[in-house]
């Protein structure tokens, strides 16, 4: 099946700091990601969607000055957490759309998240 | 909005018993996805089934069937035959097929299941 790597599994900053996460489509293009948020035994919250080549669209009550997305290459999406707070402290986990002929047959694949502490 | 509930914070189940976590969700799109995703303490999101809103028929993946009433709106899982490696947070997950929620998925609160021997 298709593949997502995620780097890194876990990152730990200072306060003030920025953090860039990444997420990859290994075997296939991935023309959507979405980045989810998901705080300790609670869901997944989606935090923004990002097409290739365009400008993220994000979720309402997400700051996209803080969380800024780029999805330059049907390959790879990013992540930056900047001037990252404690409050900013989570799970980040990607989902990238999959092979597949339209939104009938889309499966989406996860990355396997990345844990982000901030001190 | 699209709205998905899971009204059972935690289920436990014995090994080889049966079990059925419940999901109920909010739409008012006529043709959508709705799925089952496992989360074990890895964190690693697994698709456990899927099931299309026009297809009357309930999905079944080996152990895993569904329960899928569309006019209750309402999507359960049944896991047959518990093992220990069902133990985890089980998602319950919306996709709609209109232009603004294609491809976007909404996630229920989660149930917690515990496999017990």
């Amino acid at each position: 099946g298709a593949v997502v790597s995620q780097h890194p599994s876990w990152v730990i900053c200072k306060s003030g700091t920025s953090v860039k996460i990444e997420c990859r489509s290994l075997d296939f293009q991935a023309t959507t990601m979405f980045w989810y948020r998901q705080f300790p035994k609670q869901s997944l919250m989606l935090m923004a969607t990002s097409n290739e080549g365009s400008k993220a669209t994000y979720e309402q009550g997400v700051e996209k000055d803080k969380f800024l997305i780029n999805h330059a290459s049907l390959t790879l999406s990013t992540l930056t957490v900047t001037s990252a707070h404690p409050e900013d402290s989570s799970f980040y986990i990607c989902s990238a759309s999959g092979p597949g002929q339209g939104a009938y047959n889309e499966k989406l694949f996860f990355g396997s998240g990345t844990q982000l502490s901030v001190l | 909005a699209q709205t998905v509930t899971q009204s059972q914070p935690e289920m436990s189940v014995q090994e080889a018993e049966t079990v059925t976590l419940s999901c109920t969700y909010d739409t008012s799109e006529s043709d959508y996805y709705l799925f089952w995703y496992k989360q074990p303490p890895s964190r690693q999101m697994i698709l456990v089934i899927r099931q299309e809103a026009y297809k009357q028929q309930n999905a079944t993946e080996n152990r895993f069937s569904v329960n899928f009433q569309k006019a209750a709106k309402s999507f359960s899982l049944k896991i047959s035959d518990s093992q220990l490696g069902d133990a985890a947070m089980y998602f319950c997950a919306y996709r709609g097929l209109d232009t603004g929620t294609a491809s976007k998925l909404t996630f229920g609160t989660g149930t917690r299941l515990q496999v017990t021997l």
